[in-house]
């Protein structure tokens, strides 16, 4: 079956420490999305990657970073820089063109910071 | 001012009742748009894309107003599994979505 993982599912951190989230697809989409959501918030756009090698940052790429060494992963490292790291990290990847073509999304990674 | 607005709910409907609610969006380059349905603690799912015609998929309905700057969505003949937030996305190039914070939707038995 074609689809976006991600994991670990849950995942708690001490403050100060560095943690990966990773991210898989097999659907052969070219662009790659983080996203991270807060209670009560929309989706906001952390990084996103359009072809391997090349990735930008979105609204709130502060305190993370990424790498697209393959296309089928872009796992999102969240450092001790960020200041409020807890939150619901999804995943996100579409075929690189129209923007009429939909994101899917991956179930989603909850990190919490003790 | 956000991107894209929508009132947060909750709306609670009987199960059979018509339940609609709009979403505002502020760049009017905005070009395409989507409904998508988020469960409890799950991931988004889309669940339609929005024409500039309208359109319609089984018991739901979306409708696009550029002059006014807003997308609306109609659900009828509610279902319990009906009961979820929705959230109206926005784009207006290639790249990024804009997601407003959602609206939640009960349908109590």
């Amino acid at each position: 079956d074609g689809g976006i993982t991600q994991s670990p599912k849950y995942l708690f951190r001490k403050e100060g420490q560095n943690v990966t989230l990773s991210c898989e697809q097999n659907l052969n989409h070219d662009a790659m999305y983080w996203y991270r959501q807060d209670p009560g918030q929309g989706l906001r756009l952390i990084y996103y990657s359009q072809i391997v090698n090349d990735f930008q940052k979105g609204d709130i790429a502060e305190g993370y970073s990424v790498s697209r060494e393959k296309k089928e992963s872009f796992p999102l490292t969240v450092t001790s820089a960020q200041k409020n790291p807890t939150a619901f990290y999804l995943c996100a990847s579409k075929i690189r063109g129209p923007s009429t073509d939909t994101q899917y999304f991956g179930p989603g990674t909850r990190l919490t910071v003790l | 001012r956000k991107e894209v607005e929508q009132d947060p709910g909750p709306f609670n409907v009987p199960e059979g009742a018509t339940v609609a609610f709009n979403c505002t969006y502020s760049n009017s380059a905005s070009q395409s748009f989507f409904w998508y349905r988020q469960d409890c603690r799950k991931e988004p799912k889309l669940l339609m894309s929005v024409y500039s015609s309208g359109n319609e998929d089984g018991r739901f309905t979306a409708q696009l107003n550029r002059a006014s700057q807003y997308i609306s969505l109609l659900i009828r003949d509610s279902k319990l599994s009906d009961s979820a937030t929705y959230l109206c996305v926005v784009t207006a190039n290639d790249y990024k979505l804009s997601f407003g914070a959602g609206t939640t939707v009960t349908v109590r038995a």
